[in-house]
């Protein structure tokens, strides 16, 4: 594998349910990001982890819960979401610090019914 | 507080035609500015980037983009497009998060259609 991979590419869930989207950097990144892609908004950046450590989180509510194990794994756990959170979900990997190009995987299609 | 808006929601042309995709950024420093393209069911691409030095970058694909710094703009051009540059294309301006690690803010997007 090379880049940035995320699993599942599409996921359909109910608002009681719990599930996880995962993301993979192969390219010896230390700092990663979620976004949210709506149709017709710009991208929302959620959540940013520099070396390990979570250093911003833009007011994002608490059913989307991030986790980052270790600088080549990123994690969003999703619980009890609502219908407005259908989007897509895009992670980024980067150098740590700041102005480094970031690189995209290909996202997560998240459907809530 | 950063912003970045790109005026055109929609664009269509010709294949073979020329392209220019506007961007205009509100920065208090010097910005660092990208542009990025996503195709359909895809992520986002980095096309091309300003940090410093010549205004006129050059990027993949064909594509180069001229900083003007009176007019806080940053367009994406063409000389020729083709039909594979159908896209949504974004501009966005690099900010300073918290523990100096980087961020980007993005422009809406455009999308570009090209007619055969």
């Amino acid at each position: 594998e090379t880049g940035v991979t995320q699993t599942p590419r599409h996921l359909v869930m109910g608002m009681t349910n719990k599930k996880s989207l995962k993301c993979e950097q192969h390219l010896g990144h230390n700092a990663m990001y979620w976004y949210k892609q709506s149709a017709k908004k710009p991208l929302e950046l959620m959540f940013v982890y520099s070396l390990e450590e979570r250093v911003e989180n833009n007011s994002v509510p608490s059913r989307f819960s991030p986790e980052c194990p270790n600088s080549s794994h990123l994690f969003l756990h999703l619980h009890t979401l609502q219908p407005e959170d259908s989007a897509l979900y895009l992670c980024a990997s980067s150098l740590s610090g700041t102005y480094n190009e970031q690189f995209f995987g290909p996202g997560t299609r998240l459907t809530v019914l | 507080a950063q912003s970045v808006t790109q005026p055109d929601i929609h664009i269509t042309v010709s294949e073979g035609a020329s392209l220019e995709l506007r961007c205009n950024y509100s920065y208090g420093a010097t910005p660092y500015l990208f542009w990025y393209v996503q195709s359909p069911g895809q992520g986002l691409q980095l096309l091309l980037k300003y940090f410093s030095g010549d205004t006129l970058v050059q990027g993949i694909k064909g594509f180069e983009a001229e900083f003007k710094r009176s007019q806080s703009s940053f367009n994406l051009r063409k000389p020729s497009v083709h039909w594979s540059d159908a896209a949504e294309y974004f501009c966005a301006v690099g900010a300073r998060g918290s523990s100096n690690t980087g961020k980007l803010i993005f422009g809406q997007g455009t999308t570009l259609q090209v007619k055969p």
